[in-house]
């Protein structure tokens, strides 16, 4: 089976920059996705990495280290409603996404 | 339609009883998706559809089942439902299986069962 590991909670303050780290074992790898969820929403897509290295979206950043199996989300000048879960998820070598359980984002004011 | 829907939103089921979640996109994407979320599991595939015509099981596929007869439609179905089924669903799309794309999520159905 796969394992991806990402930490339960984190809290951080409004405008302050917040770092979700993923390490992950699988089958075969086709890439890393991060995914934002909301309480009670469904997931939306934030990033993908295929290549080593920093991809950066606005406030929203994903590094991505094969030799490691090691990612991380960087989410910059957090908002209140940044406040959600977040998820990230492999492509194994059948293509076939595997998540972690998730990091609950908390924003305080 | 815009995007993915599933319906019924919720359900409650007494144990035994069958269940058919629906879900439908109007995208045309080649791939579908089911998966099941379960506080502290993450998401979990059930069953998948690389294509129209073709299914294949995920990682908890036992006690589900689904059909895709077209591109748009992916029914799962609960033969006999046990509590262990209850969580929420949700059915996602992708353009395609083997590629970068992205897969976009449906709202969820969430699915009690006593």
């Amino acid at each position: 089976g796969q394992n991806i590991d990402q930490p339960t909670e984190m809290t951080a303050t409004e405008g302050a920059i917040v770092q979700i780290n993923c390490t992950y074992q699988t089958s075969g790898f086709n890439g890393l996705f991060w995914y934002q969820q909301h309480a009670g929403e469904a997931p939306t897509f934030l990033s993908y990495n295929v290549l080593d290295g920093l991809e950066e979206k606005g406030r929203f950043s994903s590094f991505l280290s094969r030799s490691k199996g090691y990612s991380y989300l960087l989410l910059k000048e957090l908002q209140m409603k940044d406040s959600a879960s977040y998820l990230c998820a492999v492509r194994d070598g059948d293509y076939k996404l595997s998540f972690g359980a998730g990091t609950t984002v908390t924003v305080r004011a | 339609i815009a995007g993915i829907t599933q319906a019924p939103t919720s359900q409650i089921l007494a144990a035994g009883r069958r269940m058919t979640l629906r879900c439908t996109q109007d995208m045309r994407h080649n791939a579908m998706y089911w998966y099941r979320q379960d506080l502290g599991l993450g998401l979990r595939l059930i069953h998948y559809s690389n294509t129209a015509g073709t299914t294949g099981k995920g990682e908890v596929p036992d006690g589900y089942s689904v059909s895709r007869a077209n591109t748009d439609d992916f029914p799962l179905t609960l033969a006999s439902a046990v509590p262990s089924q209850t969580s929420v669903y949700f059915c996602a799309s992708s353009e395609r299986a083997d590629s970068y794309n992205e897969q976009f999520f449906g709202p969820g159905t969430r699915l009690t069962v006593l």
